[in-house]
């Protein structure tokens, strides 16, 4: 079993640029999240989706943007990156809400 | 409005020691779920343990022990006679439906266990 796997590990992006980070999963869960981790911050959601379909925002969404046209892929967009969306991006699924989650390895993404 | 708040940034012992990571939460919700996940120098994020609201049973898991005390809301990790491989950072987090029942996390303790 994969788990959840997030293509690709590590990105460098001019300021402006757009770019999707893509989040698969094997394990048919419904719910999938997007987080990004900075230093000292611990892991903020962005967005998140309870099904094939359907998407919703997070705490930290502005400037990103999200799809789930299939219940094993999730893919975050940036559509103009801004040096303040350098971190590590995170993707994890649940099988459903309050049950534990499984995360992929994490994009580096660097906006110069 | 719902919190976590992992208090110690960083930890630092010498293999053997028993270390105590604090996690105090904010909720009003009286259903809600606390977890703790551990991310290793690789990265990647792993699940520990989820406990919920109704079972404040202490819970050991080898030389993981965790102290769920809803009196002063908090959810504490002791690992006993720590090991080089426990070096990692901790997180702690809080789900309920007040958040939609998404997951919050502390901004995370960094725990270097020297040789």
């Amino acid at each position: 079993n994969a788990g959840v796997t997030q293509t690709p590990k590590f990105r460098v992006l001019k300021t402006g640029q757009s770019m999707t980070l893509l989040c698969a999963q094997d394990m048919n869960h419904e719910y999938m999240y997007w987080y990004r981790q900075d230093p000292g911050m611990g892991l903020r959601l962005i967005h998140y989706s309870v099904g094939e379909g359907t998407t919703a925002k997070g705490e930290v969404p502005d400037g990103y943007n999200v799809s789930r046209l299939k219940k094993q892929n999730f893919l975050l967009g940036l559509e103009s990156a801004a040096p303040s969306q350098t971190s590590v991006y995170f993707c994890a699924s649940t099988t459903a809400k309050n049950t534990e989650a499984f995360f992929g390895q994490g994009t580096r993404l660097t906006v110069v | 409005a719902q919190k976590v708040t992992q208090a110690q940034t960083e930890i630092s012992v010498v293999e053997k020691e028993d270390v105590t990571l604090d996690c105090v939460y904010e909720t009003r919700d009286t259903t809600y779920y606390l977890f703790w996940y551990k991310q290793p120098p690789s990265g990647e994020l792993v699940f520990l343990i989820r406990r919920n609201s109704f079972d404040e049973q202490n819970e050991i898991s080898g030389r993981y022990s965790w102290n769920f005390q809803k009196s002063t809301s908090s959810f504490n990790f002791t690992i006993t006679a720590s090991q080089v491989v426990d070096s990692a950072v901790y997180f702690c987090a809080l789900s309920g439906p007040t958040g939609g029942f998404k997951t919050i996390f502390g901004a995370g303790t960094r725990l270097f266990v020297k040789a």
